[in-house]
C-alpha cells in the first residue's frame, strides 16, 4: 500500500518561515494537497494540486511537490498557524493522507 | 453557501451497527465525490472510502471492506456511511467531505462522534 510519511512535529518562531515536508514514492507524479485542523475543528484545505490555493487562504500558504516530496510552507508564520497538517494525494482511486505534522509557533 | 452537515452523535455497543448522514446543501449534490474520513482520539485523519452520487458507484479502504457501505438519496442530497460490527477502536469522529472528482477535499462536515462502549 502507498504511504505518506511527515515529520510528527515542526517548531518556528512568529514571523519565520515554516516548512512542512510529506514524503512519498513518486509523490511528484501525483498531487499532493495540505490540510489545516485546528483543535476541535473539521480539517480545512489549504493547497491543492500542489501549489494552488482556495479561496480565503492567505497568501503566505505556498505549496512544491517534485521527485519524492511535497512541501507546504507557511512564510511569516503567525501564532493563529499552529495546527496540526495533513498532506493528502490519491493513488488507484483510494486516498492517502500523511500521519500529520503538529506545527507549533513559538 | 456550501454545507455539509452531519447527525448527531452516537453511542453504540461492540458489536453493533451505525449509521451517520451527511446532508449537502448549496451545490449540485451528484457533481462531486463524498468521501468518508474518521479520526480517533489523539490521532490523524483515516480515510475510509468514497461514493460517487451520480452513479452510486464506491470504492472503500481495503481495512473497512465488509464492514462499510455508502449510499446515498439523491431526492434528500445525503449520504450516509454505515459501518458494522463496531469495536472500541472504531470510537472516532467521522466526517463526510466533498471532492470535485479525484481531487481534493474541499468541504467538510462538522464531524459526527461515535464512542463505542460496553
Amino acid at each position: 500500500s502507498y504511504e505518506l510519511t511527515q515529520p510528527p512535529s515542526v517548531s518556528v518562531s512568529p514571523g519565520q518561515t515554516a516548512s512542512i515536508t510529506c514524503s512519498g514514492e513518486k509523490l511528484g507524479d501525483k498531487y499532493a494537497s495540505w490540510y489545516q485542523q485546528k483543535p476541535g475543528q473539521s480539517p480545512l484545505l489549504v493547497i491543492y494540486q500542489d501549489d494552488q490555493r482556495p479561496s480565503g487562504i492567505p497568501e503566505r500558504f505556498s505549496g512544491s511537490n517534485s521527485g519524492n516530496t511535497a512541501t507546504l510552507t507557511i512564510g511569516g508564520t503567525q501564532a493563529m498557524d499552529e495546527a496540526d497538517y495533513y498532506c493528502q494525494a490519491w493513488h488507484s482511486s483510494t486516498v492517502v493522507f500523511g500521519g500529520g505534522t503538529k506545527l507549533t509557533v513559538l | 453557501q456550501v454545507q455539509l452537515v452531519q447527525s448527531g452523535a452516537e453511542v453504540k455497543k461492540p458489536g453493533a451497527s451505525v449509521k451517520v448522514s451527511c446532508k449537502a446543501s448549496g451545490y449540485t449534490f451528484t457533481g462531486y465525490f463524498m468521501h468518508w474520513v474518521r479520526q480517533a482520539p489523539g490521532q490523524g485523519l483515516e480515510w475510509m472510502g468514497w461514493i460517487n452520487p451520480d452513479s452510486g458507484g464506491t470504492n472503500y479502504a481495503q481495512k473497512f471492506q465488509g464492514r462499510v457501505t455508502m449510499t446515498r438519496d439523491t431526492s434528500i442530497s445525503t449520504a450516509y456511511m454505515e459501518l458494522r460490527r463496531l469495536r472500541s477502536d472504531d470510537t472516532a469522529v467521522y466526517y463526510c467531505a466533498r471532492a470535485p472528482g479525484y481531487h481534493s477535499m474541499d468541504v467538510w462536515g462538522q464531524g459526527t462522534t461515535v464512542t463505542v462502549s460496553s
